[in-house]
């Protein structure tokens, strides 16, 4: 059975750096072709795809967000995990850690509960 | 970055109704075209990917078609369950980008 899961803080302050982690079982994370992404949602808008991890821990970033992500994973631990810096209150989100099974086709297969992020003072 | 632009942005419709929902892509994407359903929430579901396979485990009464730049998905006959809404996705090029969502409400 997949299942991903995302913990972190609920709360961060602005300029600060949120670190989260995704915890995955039912896969493994060196499995070739399949990797993690990073997706959010601000409350009561769309979703916004921020960051991949390849199986072969290549990484792939948003286009408007690049300068502020960092992914990394460790295989031994099936955790991901997402930073990104220089918080502001626009960045408060749901975010969601997603499964992709094949990279030749990004397909978010199975998706974490998600975790909601509040950037707050 | 291609766009991905779907309309309506919400509908009405009642219990057996037929709807369709259309989403365009900014440039073609051939069938790398996903739809997945999202409940107040809650994370969202895979229901259809490469434009018309359907997920595993999702009804039947879901169909997606369309190839290019221009798709659908259709629901045949709406169930309770079935009002939520709805994104498509293009699985094309990265950065993967979504449609802004349908909001399918009860009539």
């Amino acid at each position: 059975q997949v299942t991903l899961k995302e913990s972190g803080p609920v709360l961060v302050k602005p300029t600060e750096t949120l670190t989260l982690t995704c915890t995955v079982s039912g896969f493994s994370l060196s499995n070739a072709r399949m990797g993690v992404s990073w997706i959010r949602q601000p409350p009561g808008k769309a979703l916004e795809w921020l960051a991949h991890i390849f199986s072969n821990d290549e990484k792939s970033y948003s286009t408007s967000l690049k300068s502020r992500l960092t992914i990394s994973k460790d295989t031994s631990k099936s955790q991901v995990v997402l930073t990104m810096t220089d918080m502001d209150p626009v960045d408060t989100a749901t975010y969601y850690c997603t499964r992709v099974p094949d990279t030749t086709s990004w397909t978010f297969d199975y998706w974490g509960q998600g975790t909601l992020v509040t950037v707050s003072s | 970055d291609i766009q991905m632009t779907q309309s309506p942005s919400s509908l009405s419709a009642s219990v057996g109704d037929r709807v369709t929902i259309t989403c365009r892509a900014s440039r073609s994407i051939r069938s790398y075209l996903n739809w997945y359903q999202q409940k107040p929430g809650k994370a969202p579901k895979l229901l259809i990917y490469a434009a018309s396979s359907l997920q595993s485990g999702v009804p039947s009464r879901f169909t997606g078609s369309g190839s290019g730049t221009d798709f659908t998905l259709t629901i045949s006959s709406l169930q309770p369950e079935d009002f939520a809404t709805y994104y498509c996705q293009q699985s094309y090029s990265t950065p993967s980008t979504f449609g802004q969502g349908t909001r399918l409400e009860i009539k």
